[in-house]
């Protein structure tokens, strides 16, 4: 069993839909947990982050954590064509530098 | 400009013949790694590094060695790469553990061929 799963779609959605991607995960020593959106032949960077358990919400994108039930999810909200991506979930123990991705995945918003 | 910079960008080799991989960063971080990205699998941690002449294992080390001998660089060295090497190559760098996320700042990746 992985320690991240992430299902790698493709997920497809038209202009304006809600887009919700989740990932769960093995390691409940797990406290950081971002989300990474990766562009076609471009590095991953960075786009939401939360400690621990909660919600985040930064403007069109809330990113949510359920450590009792050790899933994480990332909304986004009147999704574009400009969001089509990769997405990939992260996460990091406490202090770690170790961060362990899951596969990614991929997005399309049709216009 | 902040960056992460890697090359070359693209690289098709024959199995047996060493290479090297350059990363380099401009932000002074402490932590450094590399990653390896493949259909299905996700980004999967090869090796990093917490600082100058210290660096450690990640989960797929097999068949790759590093050094860090230089804040700022960071490389990565194929002695004898075989064609399951055949991948989309990743530096990152971190400022340090405990802030902001551990956000890692990546490059824009090496993509290797080996025949």
């Amino acid at each position: 069993q992985k320690e991240v799963e992430q299902d790698p779609g493709p997920l497809s959605v038209p202009e304006g839909a809600i887009v919700s991607l989740n990932c769960t995960y093995s390691n409940s020593a797990f406290q950081y947990f971002m989300w990474y959106r990766q562009y076609s032949r471009k590095g991953p960077e960075l786009l939401m982050y939360t400690y621990s358990s909660g919600n985040k919400e930064d403007g069109r994108f809330t990113a949510q954590v359920d450590k009792s039930s050790k899933y994480i999810s990332l909304f986004i909200r009147d999704s574009q064509p400009s969001d089509s991506a990769t997405y990939l979930c992260a996460m990091s123990a406490t202090g770690g530098f170790k961060t362990i991705f899951g596969a990614g995945t991929r997005l399309f918003v049709k216009a | 400009e902040a960056q992460v910079t890697q090359n070359p960008r693209y690289l098709i080799t024959v199995t047996g013949k060493k290479l090297t991989v350059t990363c380099s960063q401009n932000m002074n971080h402490e932590y450094m790694s590399w990653y390896r990205q493949d259909p299905g699998l996700g980004l999967r941690q090869i090796y990093y590094s917490m600082n100058v002449e210290v660096t450690d294992k990640g989960d797929v080390p097999e068949g790759y060695k590093v050094s860090r001998k230089e804040k700022r660089n960071f490389p990565l060295i194929l002695e004898s790469p075989s064609p399951n090497q055949t991948s989309l190559y990743f530096c990152a760098s971190t400022e340090r553990t405990g802030t902001r996320s551990n956000e890692q700042f990546f490059g824009p990746g090496t993509r290797l061929t080996v025949l």
